[in-house]
């Protein structure tokens, strides 16, 4: 596709169950980040990508918290025994290059909300 | 917390008017980015102004960068009603840390 690939749009899920989120980047980008924004915030760093290497999660919350970009293209986020304070958009980005010299490129996110 | 702030948090001015937003970081960058974010959508790239660059300009844009004050400011000239949107800066130290604002609103009054 042309841009950046997000599914589902929205998640509703019950307190304690687990969810998976999608994330299709611009083919051939090599680098990708997922972030979360919380309402009237900027996003917030969560883990990035180079190629199927997962280099920095500093960012995830806690250990519910888990990615993988196994075949450097597709990457998933999982959230399990989610909590409501996981409640937010799920943002992806990729980008062109290593650096971040080069804009990334964002999906429009996923809403998730935790009942 | 976020290395870069917006300012104002929010602005609200009449179409055809200019539309000033400031940021301000703490430590060193290789490069600042300004994305902008319609409701319900996700951000989309403006500019990219990099460390030893003062000044870049786009279309209607005009990004400036004083690394010794650690502050960028984006203008945005003749605004629209399709400009109204929150508008982020993003301090880039390397190829992980990036860092958002948390935001300005725009609101171009028609």
């Amino acid at each position: 596709g042309a841009g950046v690939s997000q599914s589902p749009r929205y998640k509703v899920a019950k307190r304690g169950q687990d969810v998976a989120l999608r994330c299709d980047p611009i083919s051939g980008h090599v680098s990708l980040f997922w972030y979360q924004q919380a309402l009237g915030q900027g996003p917030e760093f969560l883990t990035y990508f180079q190629n199927e290497a997962q280099l920095d999660k500093s960012g995830l919350p806690s250990d519910r918290f888990f990615a993988e970009r196994p075949e450097g293209s597709v990457s998933t986020l999982k959230i399990q025994r989610t909590q409501q304070e996981d409640s937010a958009v799920y943002l992806c980005a990729s980008s062109l290059d290593r650096g971040l010299q080069q804009p990334q490129h964002f999906g429009d996110g996923t809403r998730l909300s935790i009942l | 917390s976020q290395q870069g702030e917006e300012d104002p948090q929010a602005l609200s001015i009449q179409e055809g008017e200019n539309a000033t937003m400031n940021c301000s970081y703490k430590t060193s960058i290789n490069n600042l980015q300004w994305y902008r974010q319609n409701s319900g959508r996700g951000l989309v790239h403006l500019i990219l102004i990099r460390s030893n660059e003062r000044e870049k300009h786009s279309g209607r844009l005009r990004v400036t960068l004083d690394t010794s004050k650690k502050s960028s400011s984006l203008l945005i000239t003749a605004s629209r009603a399709a400009d109204t949107a929150s508008y982020f800066c993003a301090t880039i130290r390397s190829a992980s840390k990036i860092i958002f604002g948390s935001g300005t609103r725009l609101s171009i009054r028609p």
